[in-house]
C-alpha cells in the first residue's frame, strides 16, 4: 500500500539556522499538504501543493513539490522559538481517496 | 464557528472499561476521521465516514467502533479498553472535494491502566 516517508524524525537547531524537512511516498502523489502541530496542540494546516515542481511560499516557508509527484519538501529560513513543534506532510494517492501522513518531524529551536 | 470540538479533552480508563469519545463538526463536512498519534507513529488511521450513515475501517480498528448517526457528529467507541490503546485521539473532517484540508479537534488524551 501507499507509504508516506519523512526524515529526519527529529531536528535540533540553533535561533536562526535554516531547517528542511523532507517526505517521500512510495507512490505517485495527487497532491501533498503540510501540516504543523505545537507541542500539546492539534495539527493546522499550513499548504497544499498539487503541481509537478510547484513551489510555495509563506513568509519564512518555502515548500516544494517533486517533479514526479512523489517527494515534497518543507524549508524554514531563520528558524524562531515560534517555529517549535511537528511538521506532517499528508499525500493523496494518484487516483486515490485516502491522504496519509508522514510520521513527522519534531523541530526543536534553542534560543 | 467553533470547527471541529472534541469531548472529553482528558480521560483515565481502567482495563475492561468501555468509553465514548464525541466529535462535532459544525462546517457541515461530509467526511469526518478518527485518528490516533503516538510517539514517533505519527497518524493513524482508525475509522472514517464520507457521509451520515457510513463508516469504514482506516488502518488500526481493531478494538474500536464508531457510529456517524448524524452529519455533524462522529463517535469512537472502546468496547473494553487496553493499555495498548493509551494515546492521543484526533477527530478531523473536510469537504469531498479530493483538494480539501483536514481541519482538526483538539484531540482526546486517553490513558488506559
Amino acid at each position: 500500500g501507499q507509504q508516506v516517508m519523512q526524515i529526519p524524525q527529529y531536528q535540533h537547531v540553533q535561533e536562526g539556522e535554516d531547517f528542511t524537512t523532507y517526505c517521500n511516498s512510495s507512490t505517485t502523489l495527487s497532491n501533498i499538504q503540510w501540516y504543523k502541530q505545537r507541542p500539546g496542540g492539534h495539527p493546522v494546516f499550513l499548504i497544499q501543493l498539487v503541481k509537478s515542481g510547484e513551489v510555495k511560499k509563506q513568509k519564512r516557508l518555502t515548500f516544494q513539490f517533486g517533479e514526479a509527484k512523489k517527494n515534497s519538501s518543507l524549508h524554514i529560513t531563520a528558524t524562531q522559538t515560534t517555529d517549535v513543534g511537528t511538521y506532517f506532510c499528508a499525500g493523496r494517492g494518484a487516483g486515490g481517496f485516502k491522504t496519509i501522513f508522514g510520521a513527522g518531524t519534531r523541530l526543536f529551536v534553542k534560543a | 464557528n467553533a470547527g471541529v470540538t472534541q469531548t472529553p479533552k482528558f480521560r483515565v480508563l481502567k482495563t475492561g472499561q468501555s468509553m465514548t469519545l464525541l466529535c462535532a463538526q459544525d462546517m457541515n463536512h461530509e467526511y469526518m476521521y478518527w485518528y490516533r498519534q503516538d510517539p514517533g507513529m505519527g497518524l493513524r488511521l482508525i475509522h472514517y465516514s464520507v457521509g451520515e450513515g457510513t463508516t469504514a475501517k482506516g488502518e488500526v480498528p481493531d478494538g474500536y467502533n464508531v457510529s456517524r448517526l448524524k452529519k455533524q457528529n462522529f463517535l469512537l467507541g472502546l468496547e473494553s479498553a487496553a493499555p495498548s490503546q493509551t494515546s492521543v485521539y484526533f477527530c478531523a473532517s473536510r469537504e469531498t472535494g479530493a483538494e480539501e484540508s483536514y481541519t482538526f479537534g483538539s484531540g482526546t488524551r486517553l490513558t488506559v491502566v
